[in-house]
């Protein structure tokens, strides 16, 4: 079973937006992982988020952490046709990683 | 090339034949993850190794399955009388103890395809 449920599925923004994704789960957590996958790719991992954080960056990504909400959001700024990918949040329990459905985000030129 | 290498990256079978897949993890990575993805939906978990122990089985991993990494080093995944159900993309992942807070690095995978 999946905990992390992305929303929106969907996204499609012009070059030079701004991508918000969201990403709730139900379960306590250690912390808390966005994945990006191209079509018919491994996953490449982008940033990790502690339990005990509520806000991280990383170049142009900046995730946060509600965890009185069991909630996150993954900000990309300034995107680019080459951020076009499925996004995933991931809950990690310890040992194990447990994915969302994803997010689908294209980015027009 | 020192990330994840997967093999075979295509498989093709018919159903109730076997079918095994490599895993080549990072090096010194003593955690190897195995996980099933199918067409869109996020990777589910279906077993993990630290060293050659496998400490945890999905339930997902029917007795069908079953999954080796006798020395610590590569893992091998092995399906037998595949279904059509079998159909996915299976990743691999590894990760190491000090590798901050459990961030775990993927190969490309295997899509797996049964007719």
């Amino acid at each position: 079973s999946q905990q992390g449920e992305e929303d929106p599925q969907a996204l499609s923004i012009q070059e030079g937006e701004n991508a918000t994704m969201n990403c709730s789960y139900k379960t306590s957590i250690n912390n808390l992982q966005w994945y990006r996958q191209n079509s018919g790719r491994g996953l490449v991992h982008l940033i990790l988020i502690r339990s005990n954080e509520r806000e991280k960056h990383s170049g142009r990504l900046r995730v946060t952490l509600d965890t009185s909400k069991k909630s996150s959001s993954l900000l990309i700024t300034a995107s680019r046709a080459a951020d076009t990918a499925s996004y995933f949040c991931a809950t990690d329990g310890g040992s194990k990683l447990t994915f969302g459905k994803g997010i689908t985000l294209s980015v027009r030129p | 090339d020192t990330g994840v290498s997967q093999d075979p990256r295509h498989k093709i079978t018919k159903r109730g034949q076997n079918v095994t897949f490599r895993c080549d993890p990072i090096s010194e990575h003593n955690r190897l993850y195995w996980y099933r993805q199918t067409l869109g939906q996020g990777p589910e978990f279906l077993t993990y190794f630290q060293n050659e122990a496998q400490l945890e089985k999905s339930r997902l991993l029917s007795d069908r399955f079953s999954a080796e990494r006798p020395k610590g080093s590569f893992s091998t995944l092995e399906i037998q009388r595949t279904e059509q159900g079998d159909s996915a993309m299976y990743l691999c992942a590894s990760s190491h103890p000090t590798t901050q807070y459990n961030e775990q690095f993927f190969g490309p995978g295997t899509r797996l395809t049964v007719l």
